[in-house]
Parts: structure tokens; sequence; C-alpha cells
């Protein structure tokens, strides 16, 4: 069975202030992908990065980077610098190939002025 | 490039009534998902279309949830009878690869509220 834990329910920041919302996840398998999706208020899930299992380089993107651990299962992500527009759900995924992504519950970030 | 249209956006019925969700994914896109997503959760899978064909429906409940997608283009969710659980808000996306890659175009969502 496979399972993300996203135990920041709710994160409230100060804007220009960094922000990282952690993510941990569990698999018995060798090869499987993780994801970060942004969901703002108008409801759709945007992708942000795909990492495969084989690749532990961390990536930046911008305010956006990501740190991929597979020695403590974890896919944490780090807005640099947050601005109010960042405010949003965020959802960490795993997916395994051949199946189906599986969502974590999600952290919801507050970016205020 | 369009995205993927969903409607009604909002939807108000009692328990026992029936409801129907539309959706159009991007053009061109062949695998079609719906999603459940409940409030305070992430969103689950409820079925997946590779053209007008079920790839994955294991958390569909069939009793009362059915979904088609007829032209392997634009698809209906529907609901009957619907029970007070089953508020939430229901999510389509799509893919543009045969190989299901993880990265999916969603689209706004219809809001189901069960009273």
């Amino acid at each position: 069975a496979q399972k993300v834990t996203q135990a920041q329910t709710e994160i409230s920041v100060v804007e220009k202030e960094d922000v990282t919302l952690d993510c941990v996840y569990e698999t018995r398998d060798t090869t499987y992908y993780l994801f970060w999706y942004k969901q703002p208020p108008s409801g759709e899930l945007v992708f942000l990065i795909r990492r495969n299992s084989f690749d532990e380089q961390n990536e930046i993107s911008g305010r956006y980077s990501w740190n991929f651990q597979k020695s403590t299962s974890s896919f944490n992500f780090t807005i640099t610098a947050s601005q109010v527009v960042d405010s949003a759900v965020y959802f960490c995924a795993l997916k395994k190939t051949a199946s189906k992504l599986t969502f974590g519950t999600g952290t919801r970030l507050q970016v205020t002025l | 490039e369009a995205g993927v249209a969903q409607s009604p956006r909002y939807k108000i019925i009692e328990k026992r009534q029936s409801v129907a969700f539309w959706c159009n994914p991007i053009s061109g896109h062949a695998t079609l998902y719906w999603y459940q997503q409940i409030l305070g959760q992430g969103p689950k899978l409820l079925i997946q279309f590779q053209n007008n064909g079920v790839v994955d429906d294991s958390q569909l409940p069939k009793d009362r949830f059915s979904a088609e997608r007829l032209k392997g283009v634009d698809s209906t969710l529907k609901i009957q009878p619907a029970k007070l659980e089953d508020s939430a808000v229901y999510l389509c996306a799509s893919s543009p690869r045969q190989t299901n890659t993880g990265e999916l175009f969603f689209g706004e969502g219809s809001r189901l509220t069960v009273l």
C-alpha cells in the first residue's frame, strides 16, 4: 500500500517569509514518482513538479525549490520570499508505475501582507 | 489552449435525488479522470478512462455512481440516488499521453451539496 502524509494542515506566514511544506511518503516499490500540485481558491489543481525515485537531485524553479530525500522518505517543498499569490492548498502525491495517484490531505498556505 | 471544462460549478440537491456532472477535457487528451474531493481531504480517483474504455473504476461506488465517455471525448458522471456523504467537489482531469505519467490537467470542479 502507498501513503502520503502532510502533517501540516495549515500554515500562515507574512509576505516575504520563506516557508517549507513537508511531505512524507510510504511505498514498498523501488520505482515511483512524487508530485506537488497547487490548488488555488478557484479550485483547479495545478501541476508543479514530478520527480522519479531514481533522481534525488534537488530542483529549483524561481522561488520554488524541492528537496527529495529517499533516506527519510520525504519530498519537501520550499517557497522563498512568499507572496500573497502563493496562498493556496498544496498537495503532495505519489504514484507507482501503472497505478493511480495517491494524494496527501494537503497543506493550506495563507500568505498575508 | 482551452482548459478542462466542467459544469455545473455548483449543485445543491436533497438526498435520494440524482445529479449529473459533465466534463470536456483538453482537445486531444486520451485519458480522462474523475476525482472526488471531500472537504479537508486530498482528491480520490473514482474512475479513469483511456479513450472510451475504463482503465480503473475500483473506487467508484457502482451501486450509485456511473460514468461514461461514449465518444472518447467528453464525459458524464452521474450519482443516483445521492447520499449526504456524497457532498464533495468532483474534479475532472485529463492527460495527453497514453501512459499515465501523473501530470494531469484539472478543471475547476463541480461542488455538490447534498441536504
